[in-house]
């Protein structure tokens, strides 16, 4: 399927377990991010990549840790779950950073941690 | 004070209402101003943008961006209910990433 996809899109898990969470696009975009979405803050970026093997921080980074080995596949991992993570998690691609080159966004992962 | 701040509403109109969302913001740097549209349970879609000061226009849909204000505007015209969804306003400065607003929930009642 062309575009953005995210899998799973639903999940539940328990306080300090490993979740990954997947991303995947086929345009071939150099820009690759994860936000996540809460009531009462809007769309908050966790991390971003530039290309393969490059990432940076955004505003919310910790308790997350993300590679990208290709350009592809953007996973977002939450290494020891808490309840403060049960949130929508929406990756995004784009050709540049910014501009007039929009975000593509997936259709979102709802994650519960109990 | 956050970089961009935006009232979360929620605003619910009738249909064919002239619509007007708003952001504010701080950092002086920002360029391009866009403004998403979120449906429920999906993810935001880019709905238009624009370059420094000035109107863009796009069927009913009309984006206004006062530099001197550090203030963005989106006009929706005989609003419809098929309008109804979460409207973001996203700005960004130079290479750095979007910063987004919190969203405005909009209702359209027919």
């Amino acid at each position: 399927d062309a575009g953005i996809t995210q899998s799973p899109r639903y999940k539940i898990t328990e306080t300090g377990r490993q979740v990954t969470l997947m991303c995947h696009q086929t345009w071939s975009h150099s820009y690759m991010f994860w936000y996540r979405q809460d009531l009462g803050h809007g769309l908050r970026l966790i991390y971003y990549s530039a290309a393969a093997d490059i990432t940076d921080k955004g505003e919310v980074p910790d308790g997350y840790v993300v590679s990208r080995s290709k350009t592809e596949n953007f996973p977002l991992t939450l290494e020891s779950a808490t309840r403060s993570q049960t949130s929508v998690y929406f990756c995004a691609s784009s050709p540049t950073s910014g501009g007039t080159e929009t975000q593509y966004f997936g259709p979102g992962t709802r994650l519960l941690v109990l | 004070q956050k970089e961009v701040e935006q009232d979360p509403g929620p605003l619910s109109v009738p249909e064919g209402a002239i619509v007007s969302l708003n952001c504010t913001y701080s950092n002086s740097a920002f360029q391009y101003f866009m403004w998403y549209r979120q449906y429920s349970r999906k993810g935001p879609e880019l709905l238009m943008y624009t370059y420094s000061s000035g109107n863009k226009e796009d069927g009913r849909f009309t984006a206004q961006v006062d530099k001197s204000s550090k203030y963005i505007s989106l006009f929706i015209r005989d609003s419809q209910p098929s309008d109804s969804a979460t409207y973001l306003c996203a700005m960004i400065a130079g290479n750095t990433p979007l910063v987004f607003g919190k969203g405005t929930r909009l209702s359209v009642i027919a």
